[in-house]
């Protein structure tokens, strides 16, 4: 059973460009998660999905940035216009089912804003 | 609020135990553990659960005071593998979103040989 996967794992953008970073979850999960992770930081609460529904978005910045889970394929997190201040890694994680369930993480995408 | 984690850092010699501690000021629903190597994914190490239930790691322990709203992680005959940083994480007490994790701060495990 393959775990989760992101791509890509290093993205350079520079300043005023988009970001896409996509998740796949593993088989048979359908929550996903987004956490952000700035260097030597812990990780922040981003984003939480289910198929084709955004269930909590509260640790989104309010611009600039969205997220999607759609019926077929990966969830996507986007950054339009990025800035210095998003370089950071961005984890996605998925599980069967919410709080007494455990999460697995993706390897994760750096994103480096130059 | 995130959890308050102690100690910040520990540095052990192989075979020494370990104990890390996490404490929440808003009501736990479960507490999630990880380890998280540099530059790697954070990896589940333990989930705590109200009521007792454990699921994890087997050579990993941890307890749950649900009234204290603690929790402590032991390392028992630490390995050099056993490096990384570790991070407690919770769940909230109900609310549709009770599945999000509100992650500590972090602590840093050193094993020399």
């Amino acid at each position: 059973n393959a775990g989760v996967m992101q791509n890509p794992r290093h993205l350079v953008r520079r300043r005023g460009q988009e970001a896409r970073l996509r998740c796949s979850p593993m088989k048979g999960h359908s929550h996903v998660y987004w956490y952000r992770q700035l260097p030597e930081e812990g990780l922040k609460f981003m984003v939480y999905l289910q198929k084709e529904n955004i269930i909590d978005e509260s640790g989104m910045p309010k611009e600039r940035f969205s997220a999607e889970f759609p019926k077929e394929g990966p969830s996507i997190l986007r950054i339009q216009q990025v800035v210095r201040g998003d370089s950071a890694a961005y984890f996605c994680a998925s599980s069967l089912g919410t709080a007494t369930y455990e999460q697995y993480f993706g390897p994760g995408t750096r994103l480096t804003v130059t | 609020q995130q959890p308050v984690q102690s100690p910040q850092a520990v540095i052990l010699r192989e075979g020494e135990d370990a104990v890390i501690n996490c404490s929440s000021s808003k009501a736990l629903y479960s507490v999630h553990w990880y380890r998280q190597k540099h530059g790697e994914a954070p990896v589940f190490l333990m989930i705590l659960l109200k009521g007792g239930e454990q699921k994890g790691h087997d050579k990993i322990s941890a307890s749950f005071n649900e009234k204290k709203q603690q929790s402590s992680l032991y390392l028992t005959a630490s390995q050099l593998s056993y490096s990384g940083t570790y991070f407690c994480s919770r769940t909230n007490a109900g609310g549709t979103s009770y599945g999000k994790l509100t992650f500590g701060q972090g602590t840093i495990l050193t094993v020399h040989p």
